[in-house]
């Protein structure tokens, strides 16, 4: 079965990069129909799709984020990475990382890492 | 952007009655693309249905996946999840969600269904 399990600091200072990287199982990060997903959900509050990633490195963000963002993957760990820069007290959040699985006809998201709680504080 | 609304914010059922979401888009989407989601509190979200009316498999391979009371419906701009008799694990917030445009993933506000 696939599981994603998102690690990182849990507190960042004002101004400074979160660093977060969600390792997986069960399934190949090569594997075709799978981006590889990161999304935010502050306190109390909805959903916030932040960016996706391919395999091959091809990504996709979330213009809100304004050039703060870099997702990467590692396919010799079965890895993918996010860091956002300069951020703020609007950046606390629980981060999580998941599986959009895309084809032709249909795209969801199956697969969810627990999720990691951030907050952004000096 | 495609934005999704969700009404009610809340619902109050108790154990046993049916509960009717909705989600509207604000312009037509394809069914396709809609997807919904269940999150209980402290929990990740879970996928419910994918397709607008397609019950998902369950995460892990012992998981037998999304019970049949749970069904979507709708095309264009409205869709629906029911829940044809609430069970007590059945109350969280849902979420519907629809992939494509731009930003392409977009998520509703979520509908707290919670125990009356």
């Amino acid at each position: 079965q696939v599981q994603l399990q998102e690690s990182g600091p849990g507190l960042v200072k004002p101004s400074e990069t979160l660093s977060l990287t969600c390792t997986v199982s069960g399934v190949s990060i090569t594997s075709g129909g799978h981006y590889w997903s990161w999304i935010r959900q502050h306190p109390g509050k909805g959903l916030e799709w932040i960016g996706s990633i391919f395999y091959n490195g091809d990504t996709d963000y979330n213009p809100s984020f304004k050039g703060r963002l870099a997702i990467s993957v590692d396919t010799s760990k079965n890895q993918f990475s996010l860091k956002l820069s300069s951020v703020t007290a609007a950046d606390t959040a629980t981060y999580y990382c998941a599986n959009l699985r895309k084809s032709l006809t249909a795209a969801s998201i199956p697969n969810w890492g627990r999720g990691t709680p951030v907050t952004v504080s000096s | 952007e495609i934005v999704l609304t969700q009404s009610p914010g809340t619902l109050s059922l108790s154990p046993g009655e049916r509960a009717t979401l909705s989600c509207r888009a604000s312009q037509s989407v394809s069914g396709s693309f809609l997807a919904w989601y269940q999150q209980r509190p402290g929990e990740a979200p879970r996928l419910l249905m994918f397709g607008s009316s397609s019950r998902a498999a369950g995460p892990f391979t012992r998981d037998t996946g999304i019970p049949d009371r749970f069904s979507g419906s709708g095309s264009g701009t409205d869709f629906t999840l029911s829940i044809s008799r609430l069970e007590p694990e059945d109350f969280g917030v849902y979420y519907c969600q629809h992939y494509g445009g731009s930003p392409p993933i977009t998520f509703g506000p979520g509908t707290k269904v919670e125990i009356k």
